[in-house]
């Protein structure tokens, strides 16, 4: 099974301030066929599901802003969100979808400093 | 657009069984792999079963193995979980998501369905 391990679990960002997240695999989850990678970043708000903002690790899914950002490659994969607002709050996880069993990494919490 | 519903969550005594069903409209359901994944209470997200658009493939956690199946009906848009000899372990909210290939991972999820199992 591929682990994910995410870092920090919690970090707290004053309002328009960088935030950034990082996610370790323990095997690469780049795709050779197509060099993408099977890397994908969701948010979840209390109660609520997790959302899909970022896939091949630098795609921003349909809708997500721009503040949102994905970056790395193979076993190394940051989100940044350049700006933080308070409508960020919330628990962010990285996933792999490069093999079954899919798997997440733990969570960061972002909160406002 | 999208809307997927799950249901069939409750208390259950462990070693009993539960089925829980997701309900799917808004597209074309029998395009679309189908995921389970679920949340114990306070803890991160645990993938627990994919079955392919044709239902021809299906792969589970070994957390669930031998006692899940995940099952389709395309004619009624609508995922299961049968979820047999349950144990305290298996409390969770359980959420379906839709998965477009396995070049992508899963963009939309239902609400989640809580299933509690306890004596």
């Amino acid at each position: 099974d591929i682990v994910m391990t995410q870092s920090p679990d919690s970090l707290a960002v004053s309002l328009g301030e960088r935030a950034t997240i990082n996610c370790k695999s323990s095997q690469s989850v780049l795709y050779n066929s197509n060099n993408k990678n099977f890397l994908g970043w969701y948010q979840q708000k209390p109660g609520q599901p997790p959302k899909l903002l970022i896939y091949w690790a630098s795609t921003r899914e349909s809708g997500v802003p721009d503040r949102f950002s994905g970056s790395g490659s193979g076993t190394d994969f940051t989100l940044t969100i350049s700006s933080l607002q308070a409508e960020d709050v919330a628990i962010y996880y990285c996933h792999q979808y490069y093999s079954n069993p899919l798997t997440f990494g733990g969570g960061t919490k972002v909160e406002i400093k | 657009q999208v809307q997927l519903v799950e249901s069939g969550g409750g208390v259950v005594q462990p070693g009993r069984s539960l089925r829980l069903s997701c309900a799917a409209s808004g597209f074309t359901f029998s395009d679309y792999g189908m995921n389970w994944v679920r949340q114990a209470p306070g803890k991160g997200l645990e993938w627990v079963a994919v079955i392919w658009y044709d239902g021809t493939n299906r792969y589970y956690a070994d957390s669930v193995k031998g006692r899940f199946t995940v099952s389709r009906d395309n004619s009624k848009n609508t995922l299961y979980l049968q979820m047999n000899s349950l144990s305290a372990d298996d409390t969770a909210v359980y959420y379906c998501a839709r998965q477009d290939t396995a070049m992508v991972p899963p963009d939309s999820w239902g609400q989640g369905t809580l299933v509690t199992v306890s004596s």
